[in-house]
C-alpha cells in the first residue's frame, strides 16, 4: 500500500553515464514534483509535473529531463552524469496544487 | 527570490524537555507546512498552516501560521527519543504552481 515509490533506492554509477530515476504514486494526485536534496540536506524543487504539463523547472541543468508518461508516473532522466549530481533525489506528489506533498522514500545517487 | 531562515540549526535535548523552532521567510506566506524526515526515508508531513495566527496540534507537536505571514514555529512537547531527526518548514507564497520553499532544517537529537 506504498504511497510514492521510487527506484531504485541506490544508484552508484561513472561520470558520463546516463540513468533513469522511476517515481510512481497511487494516491489518485494529478501533480507530481522532483526534489534535489545536498548533502547538507537542503531539498530544493527541480520540477513539477500537473496531469502530464510541465509546470516547474527550476533551473535545472538540460541534462535532467523529466517524463511523464501519465499522472501516476514522473520519472527522471539524467544524461552525461556529473560529479556534482550526486544527491538524494526525492519524488512527492500532491492533489493538483494543493499544499500537501507527499514525498517518496528517496534515491541516493553517487557519481564516481 | 523567496527564501526561509530555519532556526535553530540543531538541538541536542534530554528526554522529556520542550522543544522549539522557528522559520521566518522575508515575504509572505499562505501556507505553512512542518515535516520530519528519519534517516534514509523521505520527508513526512507533520502539520499543515493555512490560515495567519492558526495554531494545530498533532499529538505533542504544535504549530502555529504568524500573523504577520513571515513566520511559523514548531514545539514539541515532553520529547522522545524517536523524536530524532530532521524537521523541515516549507511555505508556499501566492505561486499557483504549488511551489514550495523548503528551510535548512532543524536536526534534533535526544538523550533517553
Amino acid at each position: 500500500d506504498t504511497a510514492v515509490s521510487q527506484t531504485p533506492k541506490y544508484l552508484v554509477t561513472q561520470m558520463g553515464n546516463d540513468k533513469s530515476i522511476k517515481c510512481e504514486q497511487n494516491l489518485g494526485h494529478d501533480t507530481m514534483y522532483w526534489y534535489k536534496q545536498d548533502s547538507k540536506k537542503f531539498l530544493k524543487i527541480m520540477f513539477s509535473y500537473n496531469n502530464k504539463e510541465l509546470i516547474i523547472n527550476e533551473t535545472v541543468p538540460n541534462r535532467f529531463s523529466p517524463k511523464s508518461p501519465d499522472k501516476a508516473h514522473l520519472n527522471l532522466h539524467i544524461n552525461s552524469l556529473e560529479l556534482g549530481d550526486s544527491a538524494v533525489y526525492f519524488c512527492a506528489s500532491s492533489q493538483a496544487h494543493a499544499n500537501e506533498q507527499f514525498f517518496g522514500p528517496g534515491t541516493r545517487l553517487t557519481v564516481l | 527570490g523567496q527564501q526561509l531562515n530555519q532556526s535553530p540549526q540543531s538541538m541536542f535535548i534530554q528526554e522529556g524537555e520542550d522543544v522549539s523552532m522557528n522559520c521566518t521567510s522575508s515575504s509572505i506566506f499562505n501556507t505553512w507546512l512542518w515535516y520530519k524526515q528519519d534517516p534514509g526515508e523521505g520527508p513526512v508531513l507533520l502539520i499543515a498552516l493555512y490560515k495567519a495566527g492558526e495554531l494545530t496540534s498533532n499529538g505533542r507537536l504544535t504549530a502555529q501560521f504568524g500573523i504577520t505571514r513571515k513566520d511559523s514555529f514548531l514545539n514539541i512537547s515532553a520529547s522522545i527519543p524517536s523524536d530524532v531527526g530532521i524537521y523541515f518548514c516549507a511555505g508556499r507564497g501566492s505561486s499557483n504552481t504549488g511551489k514550495l520553499i523548503f528551510g535548512q532544517g532543524t536536526t534534533l537529537q535526544v538523550k533517553p
